[in-house]
C-alpha cells in the first residue's frame, strides 16, 4: 500500500524565515496531494492542495512543489508568523479506486517572535 | 453555518463498554470518514463511506463498527474489542470519491480515554 513519509518531525524557526517540509510518497499512481494545518486539540484544516498534472502551486505566503518523477512534494511558508504555529500534515492519495488519503505523521512547527 | 460537528468533545469510558461518536455534515457531501490519532501517529483511516448504506474498512477497522443511513450521518461505534481505545478521533467528508479524490474536510474532533 501506500506510504508516506514527512520530514522533519519538528522544525523550529525565527519570525519572518522559510520554513520547508518535504513528502515522499511510493505509490506512483498517487495523483492528489493536500496539506494540512492543525492546532492543538483542533481538527486539520486544509491550507493548500496539489494535483498530479501541476508542478507547482501558490497561494500567498504558502506554496507546494511537486516532482512526480522522484515522488516527492515540498510545502513552503515564506515570511513566517507565531500565528504559523502549528503541526503540518501531509497526504498522498491511495492507488485503490476510492479517494482515501494515506498521511505522514506530522511536523510540528515552531515560530519564535 | 455548513461543515462538520463531532460530539461529545471530550468522552470517557469505563472498561468494557461501548460508545458512539457522533458526525453530522451538513455539506452535501457523499463520502466520509473517520481517523483515529495517536500522538506521532498522524492520522489512521479506520472507515469510510462513499455512499448512504455502504462502507468499507480502512487500516485499523478491528474493534470498530459504524453506520450510514444518512447522508449527513455517520457514527462511529467503539466496541470494547478495541484494546487500546484512547486517543483523538476525526470524522471528515468529501464531495466526491472514485478515481479523482476530492478535498477532505474535518470536523472538530472527540477525544476518548478509557478509564
Amino acid at each position: 500500500g501506500e506510504n508516506v513519509e514527512q520530514h522533519p518531525s519538528t522544525l523550529s524557526v525565527q519570525e519572518g524565515d522559510s520554513a520547508v517540509i518535504k513528502c515522499t510518497y511510493s505509490d506512483s499512481a498517487s495523483n492528489y496531494f493536500p496539506w494540512y494545518k492543525q492546532e492543538l486539540g483542533k481538527g486539520p484544516q486544509l491550507i493548500i492542495d496539489i494535483r498530479s498534472n501541476v508542478g507547482e502551486k501558490k497561494d500567498q505566503r504558502i506554496a507546494v512543489t511537486l516532482n512526480k518523477t522522484a515522488k516527492h512534494f515540498s510545502l513552503h511558508i515564506t515570511e513566517t508568523q507565531p500565528e504559523d504555529s502549528a503541526v503540518y500534515f501531509c497526504a498522498a492519495t491511495r492507488n485503490s479506486g476510492y479517494s482515501t488519503l494515506t498521511f505522514g505523521k506530522g511536523t510540528m512547527l515552531l515560530v519564535s517572535p | 453555518d455548513g461543515g462538520i460537528t463531532q460530539s461529545p468533545k471530550y468522552l470517557f469510558r469505563k472498561e468494557g463498554q461501548n460508545v458512539t461518536l457522533s458526525c453530522e455534515q451538513n455539506l452535501n457531501h457523499d463520502a466520509m470518514y473517520w481517523y483515529r490519532q495517536d500522538p506521532g501517529q498522524g492520522l489512521r483511516l479506520i472507515y469510510y463511506s462513499q455512499i448512504v448504506n455502504d462502507f468499507q474498512k480502512g487500516d485499523i477497522a478491528e474493534g470498530y463498527s459504524v453506520s450510514r443511513e444518512k447522508k449527513e450521518s455517520f457514527p462511529l461505534t467503539v466496541t470494547s474489542a478495541q484494546k487500546n481505545p484512547t486517543a483523538f478521533y476525526l470524522c471528515a467528508s468529501s464531495t466526491s470519491w472514485g478515481q479523482f479524490a476530492d478535498t477532505q474536510y474535518f470536523g472538530p474532533g472527540t477525544r476518548l480515554t478509557v478509564l
